[in-house]
């Protein structure tokens, strides 16, 4: 069974440069996570999808980030303009409607100069 | 105060040696309570859930006080690649989850 895929790996943007992430969550898995995680800390939410909807977006900061995941499957973290302070890496995870338990993709590490 | 609080470490231990790690909570409400493991540069992956009962997968045992609102993992016989980072998750209302920060493990030959 294919895992959680995510594009890209990395990523080198100037700042007020936008920049998207892409993640294709396992078949079936229908809560799809963000997550955004800094040297040293452990991962913070930034959205919650079930299915469509987000069910719980109060961390992420809407006047420069975005998500969407319109068909209930893959989908898109956004952000514009970036600063400098949005270096980190940001994590999708998934799980399944019957279990807590979370999986993470890779990862796209990105960097903000 | 944090959600979750967990003791970064670094724990050195040498091969074969017990280490024990622990992990608080604040919500004596939660209801779901995990170890992930997280190596140098990857995602996190879960290692065990946390059952109230208590639980045991090979070398690894994690138990819940809810008492006292922690979590704990043992390694007994630690392994060279027990090294890494292990993160405690604790999943609370409305299927909201809280990372710590992690517990580094250096294991040592």
């Amino acid at each position: 069974e294919a895992g959680v895929v995510q594009s890209p790996r990395y990523k080198i943007i100037e700042k007020k440069q936008p920049v998207a992430f892409w993640c294709n969550p396992i078949s079936g898995h229908n809560t799809l996570y963000w997550y955004l995680q800094n040297l040293g800390q452990g991962p913070e939410l930034l959205i919650r999808y079930e299915n469509e909807e987000a069910v719980d977006d109060s961390q992420l900061p809407k006047d420069r980030f975005s998500a969407e995941r319109l068909k209930g499957v893959d989908s898109t973290l956004k952000i514009q303009p970036a600063e400098l302070g949005d270096s980190a890496v940001y994590l999708c995870a998934c799980s399944a409607g019957d279990t807590d338990t979370q999986y993470f993709g890779p990862g796209t590490r990105l960097t903000v100069l | 105060r944090k959600e979750v609080e967990q003791d970064p470490g670094p724990f050195n231990v040498p091969e074969g040696a017990t280490v024990a790690f622990n992990c608080t909570y604040s919500n004596s409400a939660s209801q779901s309570f995990f170890w992930y493991r997280q190596d140098c540069r990857k995602e996190p992956k879960l290692l065990m859930s946390v059952y109230s009962s208590g639980n045991e997968d090979g070398r690894f045992t994690a138990q819940l006080n809810r008492a006292s609102q922690y979590i704990s993992l043992l390694i007994r016989d630690s392994k060279l690649s027990d090294s890494a980072t292990y993160l405690c998750v604790i999943g609370g209302n409305f299927n909201k989850f809280y990372f710590g920060s992690g517990t580094k493990l250096n294991v040592k030959p």
